[in-house]
């Protein structure tokens, strides 16, 4: 089982759509999460971060937390087409200290 | 508020030699971490550097290696570089929890 999982995709959806990106963790002590944000030959963007159960919402994304079913995921509302990038999930993982494991990404285009 | 930098953007070597990449973090960031990204991947953490000392370490041979300054910039050394080592290189400064990526240094070995 890999750290951190997300669907290699991609996910296709309209502009003006939702888009649900999702991501579990191996890791039940986890205690940090983020998404990235990528664009092609770019390096990773922060654009959300969640320490604890529940939603955060920031703007038209939306991170949901549920460290019972250890999973995590970055909902976008009103997807455009500049919001067509891949979407990193990154989790603190305990590993005699803490650092932070990527999950390979999932490759998101909105289609105008 | 200058964001993190990195040098050079990127970087032809060939294979056995050795390549040194540096990193300034962010201001007020003390921690710098480095990444390993091949094409089509999520970034590899290599390891990181807090207090001028490597902190935490992923799965990487003792051939990366690291340094970090008192100014808490950073280099990441790679010696008898291979074929596999060609990559993007990223830097990643932090204070608490929350990275900050450098724009990268795409290294290609031949």
């Amino acid at each position: 089982q890999k750290e951190v999982e997300q669907n290699s995709g991609p996910l296709s959806v309209p502009e003006g759509a939702i888009a649900s990106l999702n991501c579990t963790y191996s890791d039940r002590v986890s205690q940090s999460f983020f998404w990235y944000r990528q664009y092609s030959g770019k390096s990773p963007e922060l654009i959300m971060s969640i320490y604890s159960n529940g939603d955060k919402e920031d703007g038209r994304f939306t991170a949901q937390l549920n460290k019972a079913s250890q999973y995590v995921s970055l909902l976008i509302r009103d997807s455009q087409p500049s919001d067509s990038a891949t979407y990193l999930c990154a989790v603190n993982m305990r590993a005699g200290g803490f650092k932070t494991i990527f999950g390979a990404g999932t490759r998101l285009f909105v289609k105008a | 508020d200058a964001g993190v930098t990195q040098s050079p953007t990127h970087l032809i070597k060939t294979r056995g030699q050795q390549v040194t990449l540096r990193c300034s973090p962010k201001s007020g960031h003390d921690t710098v971490s480095w990444y390993q990204q091949a094409l089509g991947q999520g970034p590899q953490f290599i390891f990181q550097y807090y207090e001028e000392e490597e902190r935490q370490r992923g799965n990487f041979p003792d051939r990366f290696s690291g340094h970090q300054f008192p100014n808490y910039s950073s280099e990441l050394n790679v010696n008898a570089l291979l074929l596999g080592d060609s990559a993007l290189y990223l830097c990643a400064s932090s204070l608490a929890a929350e990275q900050y990526f450098g724009p990268g240094t795409r290294l290609t070995v031949t």
